[in-house]
C-alpha cells in the first residue's frame, strides 16, 4: 500500500533562518505530489504541486519543493522563514487508484518559528 | 467568493445522538470529500463523491453516511455518535480527481 512519511512531527527554527520539511513516499507508479499548509484554526490550502515537468516547483509565500524520483522524496524548503509561516504543513501524494485518484496524506509537520 | 462553507463550526454531542454536518461549495466542482483530522494522524478520508448522485466510501466510513443530491451540497451524517468520533471534520472540493483541493474551515465535534 502507498504511504507518505513526514519525517519530523515538529521543526523549530529561528526567524529568517532557512528550513527544510521532509517528505518521502512509497509508490512504484507515477504520482502527483502536493504540499498543503494549515494555519491555526483554519482549513488547509495548497502551497504547491508537482504534476509533471520541472522537478523544482515554486509555490506561494516563497516556498519551493524538489521532486526526486530516485529517492521518492518531495522536500519543502524556504530560504528565510517569517513568524507568519507558523503553521502545520502536510505532504500528500495522489496515485491512480483504478476508478479514481486516491490522495494519501502524511501526518503533518508543525513549523515553529522562534523569534 | 465563498468557496467551501461548513456548518456548524463547533458542536458537542452526547453518546448516541445523531447530527448532520453541512457542506456547500459554489465553485461548481464535481468532486467533494469529507475528511477527519486527529492530532498526529494527518487526514483520513471518510467519504467522497465524483458527482451528484454518486458517493463512495473512503478509508474510515464506519459510523457515517453521506448523500449528494446536488452538485453544491455534500452533507455528512453521524448516526449514534461515539467518543471515537470526536475529531475535526473537513469538507473539500476539487474540479478534478487529481487537482487542487479547496477546504472548508472545519467543524470541531466533541462526543461526550
Amino acid at each position: 500500500a502507498q504511504s507518505v512519511t513526514q519525517l519530523d512531527s515538529q521543526v523549530p527554527v529561528f526567524e529568517e533562518a532557512p528550513v527544510e520539511l521532509r517528505c518521502n513516499y512509497s509508490s512504484s507508479v507515477s504520482v502527483y505530489l502536493f504540499w498543503y499548509v494549515q494555519y491555526p484554526n483554519q482549513g488547509l490550502q495548497l502551497l504547491l504541486k508537482y504534476l509533471s515537468g520541472s522537478t523544482l516547483v515554486k509555490g506561494i509565500n516563497g516556498f519551493e519543493a524538489e521532486f526526486n524520483k530516485s529517492q521518492t522524496s518531495f522536500h519543502l524548503r524556504k530560504p528565510s522563514v517569517h513568524i507568519s509561516d507558523t503553521a502545520e504543513y502536510f505532504c500528500a501524494v495522489s496515485v491512480d487508484g483504478g476508478s479514481n485518484y486516491q490522495l494519501i496524506w502524511g501526518a503533518g509537520t508543525k513549523l515553529i518559528i522562534k523569534p | 467568493n465563498a468557496g467551501v462553507t461548513q456548518t456548524p463550526k463547533f458542536r458537542i454531542l452526547k453518546i448516541g445522538q445523531s447530527m448532520t454536518l453541512q457542506c456547500t461549495q459554489d465553485m461548481n466542482h464535481n468532486y467533494m470529500y469529507w475528511y477527519r483530522q486527529d492530532p498526529g494522524m494527518g487526514l483520513k478520508l471518510i467519504y467522497y463523491s465524483v458527482g451528484a448522485g454518486i458517493t463512495d466510501k473512503g478509508e474510515v466510513p464506519n459510523g457515517y453516511n453521506v448523500s449528494r443530491s446536488t452538485t453544491e451540497d455534500f452533507p455528512l451524517r453521524l448516526e449514534l455518535a461515539a467518543p471515537s468520533q470526536t475529531s475535526v471534520y473537513f469538507c473539500a472540493s476539487s474540479y478534478s480527481g487529481v487537482g487542487e483541493l479547496f477546504f472548508g474551515e472545519g467543524s470541531r465535534l466533541t462526543v461526550l
